[in-house]
């Protein structure tokens, strides 16, 4: 069956150290995996999109890299800030899905200071 | 702009009621794509509009249905409710070009708890 897993339910980090989230997927031919953050009460907030095709994607203090082989996905928070805390989510837009997206449960990350 | 708004941000009903929820997309955007939220299965695809048509469905039985206007705007029906219906229920709003790159706007989402 197809399935989208983000490994980590909670993660806690130190503040100034960098977070490193998962999020694997089977079965499925990705054309698209994006990252999104949600803050309690919330509604997602897009963060960053990475294709198939690439390797790694970068914006600010945001690192994603799209590993196909190991169907794994790698979202990096470097020098983490308490602000950063909140639920990250994975969701994939595979081929023949039409634009819908497939989404992990979530990984909650607390920063502590 | 403003970004996609959806009423009412809460809800209470009872089991056996019916509920239709509202979400207003952002300007332009002509796709309307409605998710579940639970602790337990994380965010679900339910439907999708665009341009007044389902393009897409999630597995969710019959009692979920939706429908899309010509502005847009788009209700999302729940009849028979059952006590695991309660859930957070979050529209999202695109461009919709038919594109494979779907970037998707959130609303902040209806809490309905069904009692």
């Amino acid at each position: 069956s197809q399935k989208i897993e983000q490994n980590s339910e909670a993660l806690n980090i130190q503040e100034g150290k960098t977070a490193t989230l998962t999020c694997n997927y089977t079965n499925y031919s990705p054309a698209y995996l994006q990252w999104y953050r949600q803050d309690p009460g919330r509604g997602p907030v897009f963060l960053l999109l990475i294709r198939e095709n690439e390797k790694e994607k970068r914006k600010e203090r945001l690192k994603v890299t799209f590993d196909t082989t190991l169907k794994q996905s790698l979202f990096h928070i470097t020098a983490s800030q308490p602000a950063d805390s909140a639920t990250y989510l994975c969701a994939l837009e595979y081929r023949g899905s039409q634009g819908n997206l497939i989404f992990g449960k979530g990984t909650k990350l607390s920063v502590k200071p | 702009k403003a970004g996609v708004t959806q009423t009412p941000r809460y809800l209470i009903k009872t089991r056996g009621q019916q509920v239709t929820l509202s979400c207003s997309p952002i300007s332009g955007h002509r796709s309307v794509s409605w998710y579940q939220q639970t602790p337990g299965q994380g965010l679900q695809f339910l439907f999708e509009y665009f341009s007044e048509t389902q393009r897409n469905k999630g597995n969710f039985p019959g009692r979920f249905s939706g429908r899309q206007f010509s502005n847009s705007r788009s209700e999302m029906n729940v009849s028979t409710l059952e006590l695991g219906d309660s859930a957070l229920y979050l529209c999202a709003s695109s461009l919709g070009t038919g594109a494979s790159y779907n970037e998707q706007f959130f609303g902040p989402g209806t809490r309905l708890t069904v009692l």
